[in-house]
């Protein structure tokens, strides 16, 4: 793989399901990203990470969790999910925090 | 608070120049970045402008002044291609990303 992969690419979840989305970067980068992106809103950070082992809350990191256990992956989990998490999620990672960041392709989540 | 305002929506001609303004007010400046997002897809990265000024990088330049808050980004010779969101980002005093809600350019024959 050559960039960063996100799994699932769509999802339909019933309310009060958990639900972990999976971001994997093959750059090596130290700092990785959560977004969620609703329309009229732009991307807002939801939690984040300058490097292995260190994790950070951004502007909306209620309800949901992370963990970077190494440099490649960074889980975003949502432990009982609720219909206003329905949203674009785009993970993403950079060489170091602030830097470029290069995205995932994206999750769409739906909760019903 | 902090905040970063860009025109919603913005329509133009091909083969014409279109300025696409961002204005910011943040707690610190550390950069700003220009992303370019095509309907349904990642957002990616234009250009970066940290000192004031003018960056050019083929048909798009994009222009920094920190002491007005403000930046645009400039695209020459518009091709349909470039119908597309531009996304303007701030980096702030604590190195995160302050993103606008982006303007949405739709490019006419």
């Amino acid at each position: 793989i050559a960039g960063i992969t996100q799994a699932p690419t769509s999802q339909i979840l019933a309310a009060g399901r958990r639900m972990t989305l999976r971001c994997t970067q093959d750059m090596r980068h130290n700092a990785m990203y959560w977004y969620r992106q609703d329309l009229g809103l732009g991307l807002r950070l939801i939690h984040y990470s300058n490097t292995a082992g260190t994790t950070g809350k951004g502007e909306v990191p209620d309800g949901y969790s992370v963990s970077r256990a190494n440099t490649d992956d960074f889980p975003l989990t949502l432990a009982s999910a609720v219909p206003s998490q329905t949203s674009v999620y785009f993970c993403a990672s950079s060489p170091g925090a602030p830097g470029n960041q290069f995205f995932g392709p994206g999750t769409r989540l739906t909760v019903l | 608070g902090q905040n970063i305002d860009q025109p919603t929506e913005m329509t133009a001609t091909e083969g014409a120049i279109v300025q696409i303004n961002c204005t910011y007010q943040t707690s610190g400046f550390n950069g700003l970045f220009w992303y370019q997002q095509h309907a349904g897809e990642a957002p990616t990265f234009l250009s970066y402008n940290v000192l004031d000024g003018l960056e050019e990088k083929g048909r798009f330049s994009s222009f920094l002044s920190r002491s007005k808050g403000y930046s645009y980004l400039l695209l020459k010779e518009l091709q349909m291609k470039d119908s597309a969101s531009y996304l303007c980002a701030v980096t702030d005093s604590n190195y995160q990303l302050i993103w606008g809600a982006g303007t949405k350019l739709i490019i006419k024959p």
